[in-house]
């Protein structure tokens, strides 16, 4: 998976608690960004970072929060807020410049499962 | 608006014959695509990208095709193996300045032992 790790692989949360997923990179990477992956569906960006403590909104940030205090780290928060949770969220990182630079690394995914 | 979209969901290919998935895009001005393998419960990973100013790229027993004049775009399998079994996303750069892609729904490719 690249040197990307995410953590847990499963996690269960009881409706309206609040939960963060981690996602951790060593490519050294200046970008990451977090998907939400629904069966059927391709990948829903959430949140993108280019730069440390710098994020933008994807297309379906309600519900979601982020922060990017180290550059190889990006945790996503699941608020009580997001309607419905349930889903296998994906991290990726890529560079911002050179060839390779719209390239993105995906993490092994977190499987969130709201009771 | 703009969007990534696949031909065929499902596609079923006998093991060691070619495999063709095909994506159609609606952006004309995207000028990058690349091919992502999804196995169950994995993350995507890059099989094979190709820029606007290229019409075929080849990697190892891979092929992407890119015809900008119908805006399609497909991956070629060649001599397929069972490990090949999985789901093929397409993506496009869609939004120019800040590198976000867009993806497809994907395919699922069943190889036949």
């Amino acid at each position: 998976d690249g040197g990307i790790t995410q953590s847990p692989k499963y996690l269960f949360r009881k409706e309206g608690q609040n939960v963060t997923l981690s996602c951790e990179q060593n490519l050294n990477h200046d970008a990451m960004y977090w998907y939400r992956q629904d069966p059927g569906q391709g990948l829903r960006l959430i949140y993108y970072s280019q730069i440390v403590n710098d994020f933008q909104k994807g297309d379906i940030a309600e519900g979601y929060s982020v922060s990017r205090e180290k550059k190889e780290s990006f945790p996503l928060t699941v608020t009580s807020a997001q309607k419905n949770p349930t889903a296998f969220y994906l991290c990726a990182s890529s560079w911002t410049s050179g060839r390779s630079r719209n390239e993105q690394f995906f993490g092994p995914g977190t499987r969130l499962t709201v009771l | 608006g703009e969007s990534v979209g696949l031909h065929l969901p499902t596609l079923s290919v006998q093991e060691g014959d070619n495999s063709i998935i095909n994506c159609a895009y609606s952006n004309s001005a995207s000028d990058y695509f690349i091919w992502y393998k999804q196995e169950s419960g994995k993350g995507p990973q890059f099989i094979i990208d190709i820029r606007s100013n290229m019409d075929k790229r080849q990697g190892q027993r891979v092929t992407v095709l890119l015809n900008k004049t119908v805006k399609h775009l497909s991956l070629q399998i060649a001599a397929t193996q069972p490990g090949d079994s999985a789901v093929y996303f397409c993506a496009e750069l869609a939004d120019f300045g800040n590198e976000k892609l867009t993806f497809g729904t994907g395919t699922r490719l069943t190889i036949i032992p």
